[in-house]
């Protein structure tokens, strides 16, 4: 019930194009949704974060879509560039307490 | 504002010897997250600490690992008799309202 279930493993978009990144959750004691960003050889970097009060949430050419209902929320990322290149992982916390993540996803931007 | 920081960045250990690993967090905040990355796995909890008390170990091994977060001075993670699987990246994070997590650049542990 903890885990946090993130697809694809591996995603391969053109310059220009839309990434999209999945979670799942089944704990509905989850009250925070952060992503984060993590380049080879640095600790993560936090992207963007949502409550579930709200079903969208957009900062720059970064959107999380969240649906509390089906306990799923994504990241898109709009005109992906070839230094969004990355690992990125979504995570899951209740009470401000430990975060869960997803096992990350590594993206490759081609330009 | 200095981002959290973490020393060593790189740490070489042989198998029996002890590891620390220090994590100084972000000005004014007071809780302190410890996390661990294998190579190609995501990250996973360790230990959550405010200022002198362990709040959840749930994350830490049983045996040979401790933290503390003294009144004065950084975060600790120990890792006494230190074993190959021991080899990761471990990341301290910290946190002014217990919600947003700021991750430091790791240090990495190597063991012979």
């Amino acid at each position: 019930q903890q885990q946090v279930k993130q697809s694809p493993q591996s995603l391969i978009v053109q310059k220009g194009g839309i990434s999209i990144i999945n979670c799942a959750y089944e704990n509905t004691a989850f009250d925070y949704f952060p992503w984060y960003q993590q380049f080879p050889g640095k600790g993560p970097a936090l992207l963007i974060a949502i409550r579930p009060d709200v079903s969208e949430k957009k900062e720059g050419r970064f959107t999380i879509s969240f649906n509390k209902s089906a306990k799923q929320f994504s990241l898109h990322i709009m005109d992906s560039q070839p230094g969004d290149s990355a690992t990125y992982f979504c995570a899951a916390s209740s009470y401000g307490n430990k975060l869960v993540f997803g096992a990350g996803t590594i993206l490759r931007v081609k330009s | 504002n200095a981002g959290v920081m973490q020393n060593p960045r790189h740490l070489v250990r042989r198998r029996g010897q002890e590891a620390r690993l220090r994590c100084s967090p972000m000005k004014g905040h007071s809780h302190v997250y410890w996390y661990r990355q294998l190579p190609e796995e995501g990250l996973k909890f360790m230990v959550y600490l405010q200022k002198e008390n362990i709040i959840d170990e749930s994350g830490m091994p049983k045996e040979r690992f401790s933290a503390e977060f003294p009144k004065e001075g950084p975060s600790i993670l120990r890792i006494q008799q230190v074993v190959r699987g021991d080899s990761a990246a471990y990341f301290c994070a910290s946190s002014p309202t217990r919600d947003e997590q700021f991750f430091g650049p790791g240090t990495r542990l190597t063991v012979l």
